[in-house]
Order: structure tokens, then C-alpha cells, then sequence
């Protein structure tokens, strides 16, 4: 199947500090990935969406200015928590459609990225 | 409000026997179902999905079955095996190919020896 690469896996970081998360689809074009949210005992959150090339369409509640994503290519996509608070602590995961089975729909997802806010 | 539910958080089966794992929904638009495993501190791994034009879907030890009329679906695997341990979650798609995918709870699957 496809392959969808996170990083960094896990990070601890200072409350204040902004941290990047990286999301690259490695054998196949993403045109539009996926960032979710996981809390523990908790479903997978949307937290938003993104096309190549265009503004992310966040969730409601999804603070736009505090997570920002960035979708500049067909490969890559970027979460960064800008200010990170321990209340930010989380499980981060992001997924990517296939742009050539979008009859399927299925979206792959990468591993993770835990962050640790102190 | 959830669309998609996942009932039973924990399920324990013996190696061998047959894992049903349930997924009921409300939203009659959805037109795409999928079930994804998970693994501790991993993403969901896609593992098999229905069209709902089909009430049934077969792949390997996994099969997936769609009740429409009852909003209601599940998932076999048969034999259960103790590597299927994991959170199983259910998800639905509403609004064609573009539409976002609803995933439910989860349901964490044991598979015993």
C-alpha cells in the first residue's frame, strides 16, 4: 500500500516553543492530506484539511493562527503548533488521499507524532 | 453529535474463533465505509472498506458487512489471529469523493492464545 512518512515521531518541547510536524506521501501525489488530532480513549479528530497550493479549511474550534498548515507541494504537508502549551499535548496524525483513487477515498496515515509540552 | 459509533470499546476473543466488531451510524448520506487497525503510538493502517451499494466485501480473513436499512455495520475476521490485536475504528464518508471520513471510537480487539 502506500506509504505516508511523519516526522518527528516524538517530541518534548517547552510551553511558549512552536514545533513543525512533517507529513510526506513517499510513492504517490497527495492532493489533499489531513491533519487529526488524538486524545487518549478518543476517536481520531479532524483538525483540518489541505489542498496543494491552497489555504487549509480548519475545523470548528480549530484554532487556524495556532496550528498552521502548509501544503506546498503534492508531497509534503506541514502542522506547526505555534506556542505550544501543555494543553497541546497530543497525539498528531496526519493522512494523505490518493488523488488517483479518489473513488475509493481511502486515506492512508502516517505513524504519529506524539508532543509532550512541559 | 456522532455519526459513527462504535458501541463496544473492548472486545476479547480467543485465537482461532471469529472477531465481530460492530459500527452503527446515523447520517444516511454516508455512501463509503472503512475500517482501519490501529496499533499503540502508530496511524490507522487501512485494512478493508464497502460502497454502499454492496451489503458485503470480502478479503482474505476479513469480511465487512453492510446493513442499510438498520444503519449498521460489522466486521469478521476469521480465524482471529493473536497479531490482530489492536483498536479497530470504523469510519464513513458522506459527500462523494471529496467528502471527509467520520471515524468512530474505536474498538480495542484481544486476541488470546
Amino acid at each position: 500500500g502506500a506509504v505516508v512518512s511523519q516526522h518527528p515521531s516524538w517530541v518534548i518541547c517547552k510551553s511558549g516553543t512552536s514545533v513543525k510536524i512533517e507529513c510526506r506521501s513517499l510513492d504517490f501525489q497527495a492532493t489533499t492530506m489531513f491533519w487529526y488530532r488524538q486524545f487518549p480513549k478518543q476517536s481520531l479528530m479532524l483538525m483540518a484539511t489541505s489542498n496543494e497550493g491552497s489555504k487549509a479549511t480548519y475545523e470548528q474550534g480549530v484554532e487556524k493562527d495556532k496550528f498552521l498548515i502548509n501544503h506546498a507541494s503534492l508531497t509534503l504537508s506541514t502542522l506547526t503548533v505555534t506556542s505550544a502549551h501543555p494543553e497541546d499535548s497530543s497525539f498528531y496524525i496526519c493522512s494523505a488521499r490518493d488523488a488517483s483513487s479518489l473513488a475509493k477515498n481511502i486515506q492512508y496515515f502516517g505513524a504519529g507524532t506524539r508532543l509532550s509540552v512541559l | 453529535d456522532q455519526q459513527v459509533k462504535q458501541n463496544s470499546p473492548s472486545l476479547s476473543v480467543q485465537e482461532g474463533r471469529i472477531s465481530i466488531l460492530n459500527c452503527d451510524y446515523t447520517n444516511s448520506m454516508f455512501d463509503y465505509f472503512l475500517w482501519y487497525k490501529k496499533y499503540p503510538a502508530e496511524g490507522p493502517t487501512f485494512l478493508i472498506s464497502i460502497s454502499s451499494i454492496k451489503d458485503k466485501n470480502e478479503d482474505g480473513r476479513f469480511t465487512v458487512f453492510l446493513n442499510k436499512s438498520a444503519k449498521h455495520l460489522s466486521l469478521h475476521i476469521v480465524p482471529s489471529q493473536p497479531g490482530d490485536s489492536a483498536v479497530y475504528f470504523c469510519a464513513a464518508r458522506a459527500g462523494g469523493s471529496q467528502g471527509n471520513l467520520i471515524f468512530g471510537k474505536g474498538t480495542k480487539l484481544s486476541v488470546k492464545p
